[in-house]
């Protein structure tokens, strides 16, 4: 089993939906969550982390971690065909390396 | 947060041979990371370059084969040595501060 599950996908939605991204981890030690996006071939951006539990909100994006589930999501409001991008989570503990999931692959049809 | 810039972006070898990445960062950081990511699939951390010291390599990674070089503070470079098929990827440079990684732009390696 892998420390971080996400689905590949590809998600396709039309344009205006509600999308929402999901990893799970087994982790327990986990502490900082982040969310990249990663349009085909660039480097991974980062959009936003999270410590902890909790909602973090950034315009369209809201990150939501569950660490009783050990579950994190990502929603997106009114998508638009521009966030068309593989999103990635990454998770780590305190002084540890990164770990990532495999990327979902984000479709916004016009 | 920082400007990465890798050289070259892309580039198609001949099996056997070498080839040197460049990673530029446009500040002083200290630590650097080279990542490796496979058609489809996640990021793999192949090694962490902190300036005056020997890289640290993860699992299943060897410097014979990637060594890298860290002679300042804003730049780093990875060799992908004896190249095979197998190591067509692309390789990322990263920098990070606290909960943070930014990343280059990539360095898409095919080997023939």
């Amino acid at each position: 089993q892998k420390e971080v599950e996400q689905d590949p996908g590809p998600l396709s939605v039309p344009e205006g939906a509600i999308v929402s991204l999901n990893c799970t981890y087994s982790n327990s030690a986990f502490q900082y969550f982040m969310w990249y996006r990663q349009y085909s071939r660039k480097g991974p951006e980062l959009l936003m982390y999270t410590y902890s539990s909790g909602n973090k909100e950034d315009g369209r994006f809201t990150a939501q971690v569950d660490k009783s589930s050990k579950y994190i999501s990502l929603f997106i409001r009114d998508s638009q065909p521009s966030d068309s991008a593989t999103y990635l989570c990454a998770m780590r503990e305190r002084n540890y390396q990164l770990i990532w999931g495999a990327g979902t692959k984000l479709i916004i049809k016009p | 947060s920082a400007v990465i810039s890798q050289k070259p972006s892309r580039d198609i070898c001949q099996r056997g041979t070498s080839l040197t990445i460049q990673c530029q960062v446009d500040s002083q950081v200290t630590m650097m990371f080279w990542y490796r990511q496979q058609p489809g699939q996640s990021l793999t951390l192949i090694a962490t370059a902190n300036q005056g010291s020997e890289a640290t390599y993860e699992s299943g990674f060897v410097i014979d084969k990637f060594p890298i070089s860290r002679p300042n503070l804003t730049f780093s470079t990875l060799t992908v040595s004896n190249m095979s098929p197998e190591d067509s990827s692309i390789y990322l440079c990263s920098v990070g501060s606290g909960p943070e990684q930014f990343f280059g732009p990539g360095t898409r390696l095919t080997v023939l």
